[in-house]
């Protein structure tokens, strides 16, 4: 059984719309993250969480925010979508939010812009 | 800012025989992290193995294994004795000390191995 579930697994979205991207993880860790795969470009950091507290943030638009309504759980919302932000989306988790930790990933969210 | 660059995009290979991939990576950082991820068919990402830059010694687990060449920026990936469930897109990866599971990644080698 998949330890960090993201849902939902597959979506297209209408330009300008909002979607939210949902992650839980059941491993016990306390840094939970986000990641993005896109065709253009390679797997690529933008949120860390430790403890439920943004640690950071590398995503340069303010449309993407991340929501950890509980300690395993850290939702992404992105708002006003583009085509650009079709993309696939990871979340991960660590043991904790040090250097050196293992990375596991959840199944992604893959993310269409229309 | 780092930077990661694996050159090869695609390698096929028969089953058993040994493959080897290429990473080179571009920090400032004294001290850093260096990975190997797969990323399977099924779009599934697993980590691999670590290399810690302060550690001579090459990493090994199970049948991966590393070449560090600090001077070179070098970290390959060595895979013995390939199966065909290693076919997967492997990514390198690196993460400067106390950059907090900030990993940059490499755009990733395709690995086939075919029977």
């Amino acid at each position: 059984d998949p330890k960090i579930i993201q849902k939902p697994k597959y979506l297209v979205a209408v330009t300008g719309s909002e979607k939210i991207l949902i992650c839980e993880q059941y491993l016990g860790h306390n840094a939970m993250y986000w990641y993005r795969q896109s065709a253009k470009k390679p797997l690529e950091f933008m949120f860390s969480y430790s403890y439920q507290k943004l640690m950071d943030n590398q995503t340069a638009s303010s449309r993407f925010q991340p929501q950890s309504s509980k300690k395993n759980h850290l939702d992404l919302q992105i708002t006003a979508l583009k085509p650009d932000d079709s993309a696939t989306y990871f979340c991960a988790s660590s043991q904790g939010g040090a250097s050196g930790n293992t990375l596991y990933f959840g199944e992604g969210s893959r993310l269409i812009v229309v | 800012a780092q930077k990661v660059t694996q050159t090869q995009t695609s390698i096929s290979v028969v089953e058993k025989t040994t493959v080897t991939m290429d990473c080179v990576y571009e920090t400032r950082d004294s001290s850093y992290f260096l990975f190997w991820y797969k990323q399977t068919a099924s779009g599934e990402i697993v980590f691999l193995i670590r290399q810690d830059s302060y550690k001579k010694e090459n990493a090994t687990v199970g049948h991966y294994s590393l070449n560090f060449q600090k001077p070179k920026s070098s970290i390959g990936l060595i895979i013995t004795a390939t199966q065909i469930e290693d076919s997967a897109v492997y990514f390198c990866a690196m993460e400067p000390h106390n950059a907090g599971a900030k990993l940059t990644f490499g755009g990733g080698t395709r690995l086939t191995v075919r029977p």
